[in-house]
């Protein structure tokens, strides 16, 4: 069964730092999805992107973020200069349409640790 | 904003009781509703859903119906075993629009 992969399960980095998360999404979806979730909080949209350019993004996706997908498989998160308060399991998703009555499926979550 | 509002947990049933999770929503427009179940160690995976009022999504057992008149979509299930132990989400998603999470309720089958 096709699946989102994502890597690594679990990042450990010094504030400051650069981090970039990685995802594969199912091979015939167009629609990718950055998501959070701070520990013990409900599950935050970041960012959408379709046809190689954003399409949606929350007020939580500020400047120090950005997406890309670099080849015909991967979809990255980058957070360029991170924050103790970005600390959180992050999940990417992806889905054959729009989110409207569709469905997405999302990887197993990067566990990111800023300290 | 549209929001949606789910009970807190941790649920704990004994295997084979009747489970019912609590979920209501706010959205201007007329959104789509979904439960998403996480098990321990893996993603998010789509339970059920529905689109439309009056709709009832089922999966696995578990049934959820769109109500519109009390903008709910309650979570159900007859008889819970220990391998539904994990953590439900209720969300939702306008047309447009990413999917909008509640907070998640853990729920925890003892045999």
């Amino acid at each position: 069964e096709p699946e989102v992969t994502q890597t690594p399960s679990h990042q450990v980095t010094q504030m400051g730092q650069e981090v970039i998360l990685r995802c594969v999404p199912i091979s015939n979806h167009l629609y990718f999805y950055w998501y959070r979730q701070i520990l013990g909080q409900k599950v935050e949209f970041l960012v959408s992107f379709y046809n190689n350019e954003i399409s949606e993004k929350s007020e939580i996706f500020d400047d120090q973020f950005s997406v890309e997908r670099p080849d015909g498989s991967n979809f990255t998160l980058k957070i360029r200069s991170t924050k103790l308060e970005d600390s959180a399991m992050y999940f990417c998703a992806s889905s054959e349409r729009g989110l409207w009555g569709t469905e997405a499926f999302f990887g197993q979550g990067t566990r990111l640790t800023v300290v | 904003g549209d929001s949606v509002t789910q009970m807190e947990g941790p649920v704990t049933l004994s295997e084979e009781a009747f489970l019912t999770i609590n979920c209501t929503y706010t959205a201007t427009g007329y959104p789509s509703l979904f439960w998403y179940v996480q098990y321990p160690g893996e993603g998010l995976q789509l339970l059920l859903k529905a689109t439309k009022a009056d709709d009832k999504g089922s999966n696995k057992g578990f049934e959820a119906t769109y109500r519109k008149e009390t903008t709910s979509f309650h979570l159900e299930k007859g008889s819970v075993q220990v391998s539904d132990s994990a953590v439900y989400f209720c969300a939702l998603s306008d047309p447009g629009y990413a999917l909008n999470f509640g907070k998640g309720t853990s729920l925890l089958v003892t045999p």
